[in-house]
């Protein structure tokens, strides 16, 4: 079975310009999240979706960022314009759970991430 | 929100010797898990723990609930466990699913 799918793996881009990143989770995965990863540092939730539902979009930075989730499978996060501060590793993962249910279904599997260098 | 806080946040063993990481967390929790990212970046998940003790293979995990802190136990290191180890909490009320992320311990296996 495929893991979590990011794609591009890496991009470089100057600052004003836009970017988009896609991530396609595990089979039947019905929750997805977005997490950014300043270096040296742990990653820090974006968003979070059941399904095609946007539930947790607190520390999503609105402004310049979007995402969505059509049908609940595949996941896009853009980035316009891009800043400097921007330059991250943007983590996708997933999860069996909805909800607050206290199991092992809420076990994250991450993807590889993409790596985003602004100039 | 919960705070994370991990401890040794650098750690340089030998291989084959032993190594505790410790977790200490603000808050309640329902969900707690560690993650190793190997030099690739890529995370890898170790343990679903917010309670009790798991072992696998090399590596075991305790999470003392009531007294807010989990151990991640590394024995007898191999160079392929060099990398950051993350704990990673959610909160018990209702956002199970958001985890919080500590800064890692970075562990570097030498020869």
């Amino acid at each position: 079975e495929a893991g979590v799918v990011q794609s591009p793996r890496y991009k470089i881009i100057e600052k004003k310009q836009p970017v988009a990143f896609w991530c396609n989770p595990i089979s039947g995965h019905n929750t997805l999240y977005w997490y950014r990863q300043n270096l040296g540092q742990g990653p820090e939730l974006l968003i979070r979706y059941e399904n095609e539902e946007a539930v947790d979009d607190s520390q999503l930075p609105k402004d310049r960022f979007s995402a969505e989730r059509l049908k609940g499978v595949d996941s896009t996060l853009k980035i316009q314009p891009a800043e400097l501060g921007d330059s991250a590793v943007y983590l996708c993962a997933s999860s069996l759970a909805t909800g607050d249910l206290p199991s092992g279904a809420n076990v994250l599997t991450f993807g590889a991430g993409s790596r985003l260098t602004v100039l | 929100g919960i705070q994370v806080e991990q401890s040794p946040p650098d750690l340089i063993l030998q291989e084959g010797a032993n190594s505790t990481l410790r977790c200490n967390f603000s808050d309640s929790v329902n969900n707690l898990q560690w993650f190793h990212q190997n030099p690739w970046g890529q995370l890898i998940n170790l343990f679903y723990i917010p309670s009790g003790t798991k072992q696998n293979g090399r590596l075991s995990a305790t999470t003392v609930a009531t007294e807010r802190y989990s151990l991640l136990y590394i024995s007898s290191s191999q160079t392929t466990d060099s990398g950051v180890y993350f704990c990673a909490v959610a909160l018990n009320t209702g956002t199970a699913s958001k985890l919080t992320f500590g800064t890692g311990t970075r562990l570097q296996v030498t020869l």
